[in-house]
């Protein structure tokens, strides 16, 4: 295991859920990232907090809500999702002097219903 | 529009052979570059990281950039059955703290015993 867990690993809402996935690094890092990987499609990134200041936000639409307490946790709050959205969603974290090396959690399988 | 475009295979090779992807990119700006491996059902795992022109090994995985033609690949020596999986190529403008990687949709290799 590299060090970043997330929660839950399988998740499955209905379109007027409401769900939060967990992101924790234990690496010591300052940098934590959200992916989207969809299939046939390349992993997409959503966004990226330095710091625990958000720094990217990738035209992610605003069912999505990213939340950065510290450098070690991070939260995607997810509200009236589409079925469009059911992915694998990855969470990275990176040390901010390793040039940009990122190491991914195991991630989170959701589908929407 | 930043792109990486890989062959998306299967690239089957025989074991014991040197399996060899390749890797384009559009951003003449991008500094770092990365190979990451994928298993079926799995996180992506970094395996190589390489910053400047030329070759860079580590164990039987090289990888070697050519910032000119803008092409980066990775070559795997004494392939094995367990080095079946997807590579994936990303990129990365900046030369250090945060920033998100751009990905290529990754190349299935298929190492036959």
């Amino acid at each position: 295991e590299t060090g970043v867990t997330q929660t839950p690993r399988h998740l499955v809402m209905g379109m007027t859920n409401k769900k939060s996935l967990k992101c924790e690094q234990h690496l010591g890092h300052n940098a934590m990232y959200w992916y989207k990987q969809s299939a046939k499609k390349p992993l997409e990134l959503m966004f990226v907090y330095n710091f625990k200041e958000q720094t990217e936000n990738n035209s992610v639409p605003s069912r999505f809500s990213p939340e950065c307490p510290n450098s070690s946790h991070l939260f995607l709050h997810l509200h009236t999702l589409q079925p469009e959205d059911s992915a694998l969603y990855l969470c990275a974290s990176s040390h901010n002097r390793v040039m940009g090396e990122q190491f991914f959690g195991p991630g989170t399988r959701l589908t929407v219903l | 529009q930043k792109e990486v475009e890989q062959n998306s295979g299967p690239l089957s090779v025989p074991e014991g052979a040197i399996a060899s992807l390749n890797c384009t990119y559009s951003d003449r700006g991008s500094q770092s570059f990365f190979w990451y491996r994928q298993y079926s059902g799995k996180s992506p795992e970094l395996i190589m990281s390489i910053y400047s022109n030329g070759d860079k090994e580590d164990g039987r995985f090289t990888a070697q950039l050519n910032k000119a033609s803008q092409y980066v690949s990775l070559l795997i020596r004494d392939s094995q059955p367990s080095d079946s999986a997807t590579y994936l190529c990303a990129v990365i403008r900046s030369g250090g703290g945060a920033d998100g990687l751009t990905f290529g949709k990754g190349t299935h290799l298929i190492i036959q015993p």
